[in-house]
């Protein structure tokens, strides 16, 4: 099982929908969730962090976690095509941070 | 301008040699990672350091080395045991605290000619 896991996409929506991009996650001593955005031949910039149970809303993103699934969650409202990325899901525990293998998003005009 | 810097942003390598890339922050954090990335992939973990003189095997660490002598430095070599090291290498540093996060370099694209 991989320690974080999300799918690859591509995850495709039009201009001004919703896209809703998942993430679960093995360690259950994991301590800080971040979603980071890639676009190509670029490192990562980070969307979101989150903590502790329940939404976090920040401009028209929203992230999600659940510690009892092992899951967390990045909703990105109104999308526009200059959200088409891949998403990365990351996970801190200790010193280690530990990504997914990102899912990719395309907002179609 | 606080940030990380990695050098250089391309290298191309010759079969049978060892390369290092640099990774330099002035960001005062702690913490400072490597990573590899392949196309259409996610990051994968190969060493990180918590502290100066002291670092990790992640999980790809084979083929590769690292050193910690200083806290602003963290270079990666890739040697030559590292049968396909062609990939983007992103450094990132994080401080001390379990809940900040990670910031990235701009990254090393290595390619084997």
């Amino acid at each position: 099982q991989k320690e974080v896991e999300q799918n690859s996409g591509p995850l495709s929506v039009p201009e001004g929908a919703i896209a809703s991009l998942n993430c679960t996650y093995s360690d259950r001593g994991s301590q800080s969730f971040f979603w980071y955005r890639q676009y190509s031949g670029k490192s990562p910039e980070l969307i979101m962090s989150i903590y502790s149970n329940g939404d976090k809303e920040d401009g028209r993103f929203t992230a999600q976690l659940n510690k009892a699934s092992q899951y967390v969650s990045l909703l990105i409202r109104d999308s526009q095509p200059s959200d088409s990325a891949t998403y990365l899901c990351a996970v801190r525990r200790d010193q280690k941070v530990t990504f997914g293998t990102g899912t990719k998003l395309q907002v179609i005009p | 301008d606080g940030g990380i810097t990695q050098s250089p942003k391309y290298l191309f390598r010759k079969e049978g040699q060892n390369v290092t890339l640099s990774c330099e922050q002035n960001l005062n954090h702690d913490a400072m990672y490597w990573y590899r990335q392949d196309p259409g992939q996610g990051l994968r973990l190969i060493y990180y350091s918590q502290i100066v003189n002291d670092f990790q095997k992640g999980d790809i660490a084979e083929g590769y080395s690292v050193s910690r002598e200083k806290k602003e430095s963290f270079p990666l070599t890739v040697t030559s045991a590292q049968k396909n090291p062609t990939a983007f290498y992103l450094c990132a540093s994080t401080q001390g605290q379990d809940y900040t996060e990670a910031f990235f370099g701009q990254g090393t694209r290595l390619t084997v000619v």
